[in-house]
């Protein structure tokens, strides 16, 4: 079974400042991961995703997240945030490409 | 708009009552999911599709809850004889193939309300 750990609930952080969102992954099997921004009455979007290779992810947006096998983690970074970042964002797991598990979602709140 | 349209956008309805929602993905799309979203808590997997065949059912998913995509195109999922805990986003998401190789694309979600 699969399962994610996001461990910052709410992140709060000044506009132009650097974040880094947090999630941990546990599974028994090769995993895929990926990262999914909620804006508010929005569905959900990708912002990248992890299947192998590079452990460096760049995705949309000027996020990018590192997948480290052996801390189990695939935390997201952003070097500069705006306004516009201020939203939900979801870790996700794949193992066999049907499902996805999703954590419980981290609330990132820039402030001007 | 091409993207995943899901109807209606809120409904209310009464415990003991049945609902129905609809999902129309991207036309070329031949996947498609249910995930349901409680407060505080990120998407749970209920089913998926490919084509008109549904493939995988999350064992989350009641006897009172159905999923149908009769000619592989738009999906219903019906809730019957609603409970208070059945109130949640569900949200619809198609993909090309599988999700792995394609992202997967969600609709707005249909919000339920049990009172």
């Amino acid at each position: 079974a699969q399962s994610v750990t996001q461990l910052d609930s709410q992140v709060p952080v000044f506009e132009e400042a650097p974040v880094e969102l947090r999630c941990n992954y546990s599974s028994s099997v090769s995993v895929y991961l990926f990262w999914y921004v909620q804006y508010p009455n929005q569905g959900l979007q990708l912002l990248l995703k992890y299947l192998s290779g590079s452990t460096l992810v760049k995705g949309i947006n000027g996020f990018e997240a590192e997948f480290n096998k052996s801390q189990t983690s695939f935390h997201l970074r952003k070097p500069s945030v705006h306004i516009s970042d201020t939203a939900e964002y979801f870790c996700a797991v794949s193992s066999a490409g049907n499902q996805f598990y999703f954590g419980t979602g981290t609330s990132l709140t820039v402030i001007p | 708009d091409t993207g995943v349209s899901q109807d209606p956008r809120h409904k209310i309805t009464k415990r003991g009552q049945n609902v129905t929602f609809r999902c129309d993905p991207i036309s070329e799309h031949n996947r498609l999911y249910w995930y349901r979203q409680t407060l505080g808590q990120g998407p749970e997997f209920l089913t998926y599709f490919q084509n008109e065949a549904q493939l995988e059912k999350s064992r989350l998913l009641s006897d009172r809850f159905s999923a149908e995509r009769p000619k592989g195109s738009f999906s219903t999922l019906e809730i019957q004889r609603t409970e208070q805990g059945d109130s949640a986003m569900y949200l619809c998401a198609s993909s090309l193939g599988p999700a792995l190789h394609t992202e997967a694309f969600f609709g707005q979600g249909t919000r339920l309300t049990v009172v």
